[in-house]
C-alpha cells in the first residue's frame, strides 16, 4: 500500500498522560499536514511541513502540541499533559507541488486518521 | 480567512435519481476546491478538484462539479445515485497565494435510499 499511513489508529489515554502519533505520507510528496476533526465537523488544519521545515501553525495548536518531521519523511504530533478536550481524530495528508507552479499544491492524501480518547 | 458552508446536515435521494451536495465558498482571490468523501472509520478519500480551465470538473466515481465563480460556490453531482454513495461529503477550499491550509466545510451526510 503506498497510501498515506497513520500509527496507531486508535489511543486510549488518562487525562495528563503525554500522546505520540506517527504519519507516514506517500513517498514522493514534499508536503505534510496535520488536522483534528471532531464529530460532526470537517477536518480543521492543525499545522504543516514542507520538506523538514514547519512552514505554519494553526492558532488550534497550543502550547502542548509539538509536531515534527525530522527527515523530511515520516512525521510525528506530540500532545502533553492531555485534556478530555483533546479527544478527536487526528487526520495526516501529503501532498506534492504542482508541476511548474512556484505555489500551490496539488490535492491532498489523507491517511486513515488516528482516533484519540482522553479519559 | 477562507471558509467553506455547506447548508444541509442530510441529503436524502432515492437511488437511481441525481445527487446534489451544496458548497459556497468564501475566500480571498481566485480559489482551489476540491471535494472529499468519507466513510465510515476511514479517512477522507479525494473526489475531485478545481484548479483552472472548464469550470466542469469531473471525478472520481462518476461525480462532477461545477465551479460558479459569480455564486461563489462548488455543487457537486452525480446524475444517478448508487446505494454505495452513501457516506459524508466535504468541500473545502485554499487560496491560491499564502497559506496552504484548506479549509474544510462541516459535511454533508448523503444517504441513498434504495
Amino acid at each position: 500500500d503506498t497510501g498515506v499511513s497513520q500509527d496507531p489508529r486508535h489511543k486510549i489515554t488518562k487525562r495528563g498522560q503525554n500522546v505520540t502519533f506517527r504519519c507516514d505520507p506517500i513517498s514522493e510528496h514534499n508536503r505534510l499536514y496535520w488536522y483534528r476533526q471532531t464529530l460532526g465537523q470537517g477536518p480543521e488544519f492543525l499545522t504543516y511541513f514542507q520538506n523538514e521545515a514547519q512552514l505554519e501553525k494553526s492558532r488550534l495548536l497550543s502550547d502542548r502540541f509539538s509536531a515534527e518531521r525530522p527527515k523530511g519523511s515520516f512525521s510525528t504530533l506530540e500532545i502533553q499533559r492531555t485534556e478530555q478536550g483533546d479527544s478527536a481524530m487526528y487526520l495526516c495528508a501529503s501532498s506534492s507541488l504542482i508541476a511548474g507552479a512556484s505555489t500551490g499544491d496539488n490535492e491532498q492524501f489523507f491517511g486513515p486518521g488516528t482516533r484519540l480518547t482522553v479519559l | 480567512a477562507q471558509s467553506v458552508a455547506q447548508p444541509e446536515d442530510q441529503v436524502n435521494v432515492a437511488e437511481g435519481n441525481p445527487l446534489t451536495v451544496k458548497c459556497t465558498y468564501s475566500v480571498s482571490g481566485n480559489p482551489y476546491l476540491f471535494w472529499y468523501v468519507q466513510y465510515p472509520n476511514r479517512g477522507l478519500q479525494f473526489l475531485l478538484k478545481y484548479i483552472t480551465g472548464d469550470n466542469l470538473v469531473k471525478g472520481s466515481y462518476g461525480f462532477e462539479a461545477e465551479f460558479n465563480k459569480s455564486q461563489t460556490s462548488f455543487h457537486l453531482k452525480k446524475p444517478s445515485a448508487l446505494v454505495s454513495d452513501s457516506a459524508l461529503y466535504f468541500c473545502a477550499v485554499r487560496g491560491r497565494y499564502g497559506n496552504n491550509r484548506l479549509a474544510f466545510g462541516k459535511g454533508n451526510q448523503v444517504v441513498v435510499i434504495p
